[in-house]
């Protein structure tokens, strides 16, 4: 499989700022990432499909001017949490496809706090 | 509507008894199915994968089965420990794998 760090594990942030969240392939090229969100005791929700080298695809309902994704190389994608208010608090994973389609494999997550 | 459901919220077992969970769901077609355990904070880690013409598939004390008439999947983890004690989530895979959808999870607690 393939090891996927994710950077911060944690934040709190102030109401209005931005945050930005990393997603690291450590041993393996991903073209293709996923971002996900759950909130406590849910379960993981799509928010959006990172592509390297391409717009990302974002799930109905999830604005893509406020989570900005980036996929500029085939080890990173990065996901702006722009204007975060605090509704926007919430556990983000991503997750990596791996050599077969239906692989995937898992950061760490990340917590974002907004106060 | 299109529905992933999980048979509870929660489930208590005794060690060494064999936990049985199951997922549901409506209005999909997945070409396969997997489960993943997630423990607090931490992202899913894959554990098995069971495609649509696949009726059972094993892994140790895993067993998973897939009933595409009825729509459901049965996981199970014989000889039960403690330290199964997670999470579990049931994921279909959707378009061949170009999205997943994921169900709510069941919490599992295996008591010694």
């Amino acid at each position: 499989g393939a090891v996927v760090s994710q950077h911060p594990s944690w934040v709190i942030c102030k109401s209005g700022t931005s945050v930005k969240i990393e997603c690291r392939s450590l041993d393996f090229q991903a073209t293709t990432m996923f971002w996900y969100r759950q909130f406590p005791k849910q379960s993981l929700m799509l928010m959006a499909t990172s592509n390297e080298g391409s717009k990302a695809t974002y799930e109905q309902g999830v604005e893509k001017d406020k989570f900005l994704i980036n996929h500029a190389s085939l080890t990173l994608s990065t996901l702006t949490v722009t204007s975060a208010h605090p509704e926007d608090s919430s556990f983000y994973i991503c997750s990596v496809r791996g050599r077969a389609t239906y692989e995937q494999y898992f950061g760490p997550g990340t917590r974002l706090t907004v106060t | 509507s299109q529905k992933i459901e999980q048979n509870s919220e929660a489930l208590n077992i005794q060690e060494g008894k064999t936990a049985t969970l199951t997922c549901n769901y409506t209005n999909y077609s997945p070409a396969y199915l997997q489960w993943y355990r997630q423990d607090p904070g931490r992202g899913p880690v894959f554990l098995l994968l069971i495609r649509e013409n696949e009726k059972e598939k094993r892994k140790e004390r895993l067993k998973v089965t897939f009933d595409t008439t009825l729509k459901q999947s049965l996981f199970h983890i014989t000889a039960s420990q403690p330290a199964d004690s997670a999470t579990y989530l049931c994921a279909l895979a959707l378009n061949y794998g170009q999205n997943f959808v994921f169900g709510p999870g069941t919490r599992l607690s295996v008591l010694p």
